[in-house]
């Protein structure tokens, strides 16, 4: 299983909406509803913010919202603020385990 | 509440074989649904998944380490062990234990362990 292609970097000033896509293949997200997004700021654990796709976890901000689109699902940051600035990584299971993405830095400008 | 934290040598040397223990509490892998993976990350790199073992010891692997690596459980003990062998300076990297739900999300994870390969 290869890892999903994610950009490295996305940024967006205080207020925007940025996405940040994630690309597979028709062996993992093509396929099962089953991705996941984090994020995880410097020096820190990584934070479950999306789960099957469009999911959030009690707590997490609606601000924050996933999509999929054939092999590619997507993260919608709305309503940028400061402490969005983080990396943040897609997963998705990939028939025997789970993949995650290459990450992608966001930068608040 | 959730708790897991990971413990094991900070520095290995190069072919030893490396022996991570995860402690949890505010769970039992006894639960149906409920399991606990292994995650890794490079420095300054990106997030990848080592393996995990679920409550009926369903147990998956990497494809690409799976021939190096074993995932065990001890429900008495709440603990989860992952052990890598043949361990190479790439495989230096800060080692993370997750709370696992059914749809292969990981909800809660552990501040993880850096571990060093060098000679």
């Amino acid at each position: 299983q290869s890892a999903l292609t994610q950009p490295a970097s996305v940024s967006g000033s205080p207020g925007q909406s940025i996405t940040i896509s994630c690309t597979g293949t028709a062996n993992d997200i093509g396929t099962y509803n089953l991705v996941s997004w984090y994020q995880q700021h410097p020096g820190k654990a990584p934070k479950l913010i999306i789960y099957e796709v469009t999911q959030r976890p009690s707590g997490i901000s609606n601000r924050f919202s996933g999509s999929r689109s054939g092999n590619t699902a997507s993260l919608t940051i709305s309503g940028l603020q400061a402490e969005d600035e983080a990396n943040y990584y897609c997963c998705s299971y990939a028939g025997s385990s789970v993949t995650f993405g290459g990450g992608t830095k966001v930068t608040v400008l | 509440q959730i708790t897991l934290k990971e413990s094991g040598p900070t520095l290995v040397k190069p072919t030893q074989t490396l022996t991570l223990t995860c402690t949890f509490s505010g769970f039992s892998l006894t639960t149906n649904k409920v399991g606990v993976g292994w995650i890794r990350q490079p420095p300054g790199k990106a997030l990848e998944c080592l393996a995990f073992i679920y409550w009926n010891d369903d147990k998956r692997y990497t494809p690409s380490l799976k021939s190096r690596l074993t995932i065990t459980k001890d429900t008495s003990k709440n603990e989860v062990v992952l052990t890598m062998t043949n361990m190479d300076p790439m495989d230096t990297a800060t080692y993370y234990c997750a709370h696992l739900l059914i749809g292969y999300k990981f909800d809660i994870w552990g501040q993880g362990t850096m571990v060093t390969v060098a000679s």
